[in-house]
């Protein structure tokens, strides 16, 4: 299994408060990704970053900011989080883009926006 | 608009017997096209994968085929194990880090 932890696992927060997720991996991977999970969506991409400090946005980027400032660790805020922010997040890490090159997960943490 | 569509939400199936599980997709562009397991509390493992050079590739009990003129693509399972039980999604990349996914099939396995 790829070295990745999220945490945490489960939160629960209220609306218009501030909320950050930490992606941890062992791995060295240069490529670091963050996903949504919804029912009737699959997984859709927030943002995602090609090495330290350089991130871009995914196809649902609004409401969310990331950094990275090792290569280790990939962070996801929600400035002021909303309840359409309820959701499962997945972090991804790969080795290379593109080059059919996997994407590996680590195992979620599920948000509740009240 | 979904790029990526699982249009079977679920299936069961007999332990032993083959497992089919489907996916279209709308963008002729797509090159690449993975396939996922997820098991619930966990996140989503990396199973096989298909460059569109191919149109089969086998690991162990897994095959994927895939149909560019039709623009589809399936999972093949056999036998079909209890262990398998779990949500698979399918994904498609033009060969960049984008990946669309599907909305899911859950499969069941009948012991």
């Amino acid at each position: 299994d790829a070295g990745i932890t999220q945490s945490p696992r489960h939160k629960v927060t209220e609306t218009g408060t501030p909320v950050t997720l930490r992606c941890h991996q062992t791995e060295n991977h240069r490529y670091m990704y963050w996903y949504r999970q919804d029912p009737g969506h699959g997984l859709r991409l927030i943002h995602y970053s090609y090495g330290v400090k350089d991130t871009d946005k995914g196809e649902v980027s609004d409401g969310y900011s990331v950094s990275r400032s090792k290569t280790e660790d990939f962070l996801l805020t929600l400035e002021s989080a909303t309840s359409s922010q309820t959701s499962v997040y997945f972090c991804a890490i790969s080795e290379r883009q593109g080059d059919n090159q996997p994407q590996h997960f680590g195992d979620g943490t599920r948000l509740s926006i009240l | 608009d979904q790029q990526v569509k699982q249009n079977s939400p679920s299936l069961s199936v007999q332990e032993g017997r083959i497992s089919i599980l489907n996916c279209d997709y709308t963008n002729s562009m797509f090159d690449y096209f993975l396939w996922y397991k997820k098991y619930p509390a966990e996140g989503p493992t990396f199973l096989i994968s298909i460059s569109s050079i191919k149109d089969k590739n086998e690991d162990g009990r897994f095959t994927v085929f895939l149909n560019k003129s039709a623009k589809h693509l399936s999972l093949h399972i056999v036998p079909s194990q209890p262990g398998d039980s779990a949500v698979y999604f399918c994904a498609a990349s033009e060969g960049t880090y984008k990946y669309i996914f599907g909305t899911g099939t859950r499969l069941k396995v009948l012991a």
